[in-house]
């Protein structure tokens, strides 16, 4: 099946750095969401894309779609402790009905 | 205005018990859909379920689980005889159209099993 190949898989950084992480996958998605998972809630949506190319940004957080479609990545400006959680990428593809893939997450954790 | 509702939030079986997870959609929403998550792993889609209607069922274990959204109350997640392998995170997200994939995930249900 399809995988998402995700990393770094922990960072360890200081309060003030930015942060990048990616996710990559051997076959196309149509879509690429970002989330974010506190310890012991479900995950929050982050940002989502929907066009190759496509680069938005919510607040301190930067993500693009990248132009084959095979990979995405997540860009944290001027991380503050509360962005410290679990990261995941996931896509979906038309060819899998429902499904999100999900990768298997970026830990992120911020000393300040 | 409450988001998606699960219940429990932590379930604990003996093996060869039977589990059953609540989730409430958010107000307005007829598509629920259920992963789950093995620790230090991400979420694996199990089903997609319209009230009434299991959808998309593709990733739901052949034996011992099941899924239903009735027309009144909650969808559950049915797991029959547990085993180990089966203590995870449940997760459940509802949409309103089942257009577009950003939903909005519950806070889990964890099942631990012993």
């Amino acid at each position: 099946g399809q995988q998402l190949n995700q990393s770094p898989q922990s960072m360890f950084i200081q309060e003030g750095e930015d942060v990048s992480m990616n996710c990559t996958s051997s076959s196309i998605f149509n879509t690429w969401l970002w989330y974010k998972q506190d310890p012991g809630e479900g995950p929050v949506l982050l940002i989502a894309l929907y066009k190759a190319g496509e680069l938005t940004s919510n607040g301190r957080l930067t993500a693009q779609f990248g132009i084959t479609r095979k990979d995405s990545f997540l860009n944290i400006s001027a991380s503050i402790p509360s962005d410290v959680g679990i990261y995941f990428c996931a896509g979906h593809s038309n060819q899998a009905g429902t499904a999100l893939i999900f990768g298997k997450g970026t830990t992120l954790s911020v000393s300040s | 205005n409450a988001g998606v509702m699960q219940n429990p939030r932590h379930l604990v079986r003996r093996r060869g018990q039977e589990a059953r997870l609540r989730c409430s959609p958010m107000k307005g929403h007829s598509h629920v859909y259920w992963y789950r998550q093995l620790p230090e792993e991400g979420l694996k889609f199990m089903v997609y379920l319209q009230k009434e209607n299991i959808i998309d069922e593709s990733g739901m274990p052949k034996e011992r689980f099941s899924a239903e959204f009735p027309k009144e109350g909650p969808s559950i997640l049915r797991i029959q005889q547990v085993v180990r392998g089966d203590s995870a995170a449940y997760f459940c997200a509802s949409s309103r159209t089942g257009q577009g994939l950003g939903y909005t995930f519950g806070s889990g249900t964890r099942l631990t099993v012993v």
